[in-house]
């Protein structure tokens, strides 16, 4: 099976800084690659499908990038309210596996 | 407005059986892939089992394979996960999820119920 990482496990960042996690496939998937986001108590959102693919609605601050085996989620000026663990997800074919997860917080 | 709410969560002792279920609204239900994924209390999330729009395809993850089985009633708008012989570790919060493209067998999840809590525990 293929194995999703993801880093770092944790970051801090100020108000306005650009952030940065890292997803690692452990053989290609092409672009069947997505992001989550999910705040504390709630349930995941998505936030980009196809690799790089926003979701309506979600803030142009997200970005994401990336192929085959190494994908990255950008998030341009963080807000506060983007206080979360972020996951992201293949899903070429089963098992659907998810990343370990990204915590992020406001320094 | 898309909807799925989950129930039958309870607290179970070790080898017992439980059935959950999804119910959904506000899409074409039939059109769209489901999948169920759980949270262990503090942990990440665990793809669990899915399947397509019209069953013809379907797939677990190894930790549960022959112990649980995903199926769904076009007819209801419903999506059911039958637990069986269940293990401490099998609690969690459990999501019914809603796939992203129509008639798909690859498609990321665009929607999340709130999940049931499942406790497994003697």
């Amino acid at each position: 099976d293929i194995q999703m990482t993801q880093s770092p496990s944790s970051l801090s960042a100020s108000v306005g800084d650009r952030v940065t996690i890292t997803c690692r496939a452990s053989q290609g998937i092409s672009n069947y690659l997505a992001w989550y986001q999910q705040k504390p108590g709630k349930a995941p959102k998505l936030l980009i499908y196809v690799a790089s693919t926003l979701r309506s609605g979600v803030p142009s601050r997200f970005s994401g990038s990336g192929s085959k085996t190494d994908f990255t989620l950008t998030i341009n000026s963080l807000q506060p309210e983007d206080v979360a663990t972020y996951y992201c997800q293949k899903y070429n074919g089963a098992p659907f596996t998810f990343g370990p997860g990204t915590k992020v917080d406001i320094k | 407005e898309v909807q799925l709410v989950e129930s039958g969560g309870d607290l179970v002792q070790p080898g017992r059986s439980l059935r959950l279920s999804c119910a959904a609204s506000g899409f074409t239900f039939d059109d769209y892939g489901m999948h169920w994924v759980r949270q262990a209390p503090g942990k990440g999330l665990e793809w669990v089992s899915g399947l397509s729009w019209n069953s013809g395809r379907i797939d677990y993850a190894d930790s549960v394979k022959g112990r649980f089985t995903i199926s769904r009633d076009n007819a209801k708008n419903a999506l059911y996960l039958q637990m069986n012989s269940l293990r401490p570790e099998d609690t969690a919060l459990y999501y019914c999820a809603k796939e992203g493209h129509p008639w798909s067998s690859n498609s990321w999840i665009d929607y999340w119920g709130q999940g049931i809590l499942v406790t497994v525990s003697s």
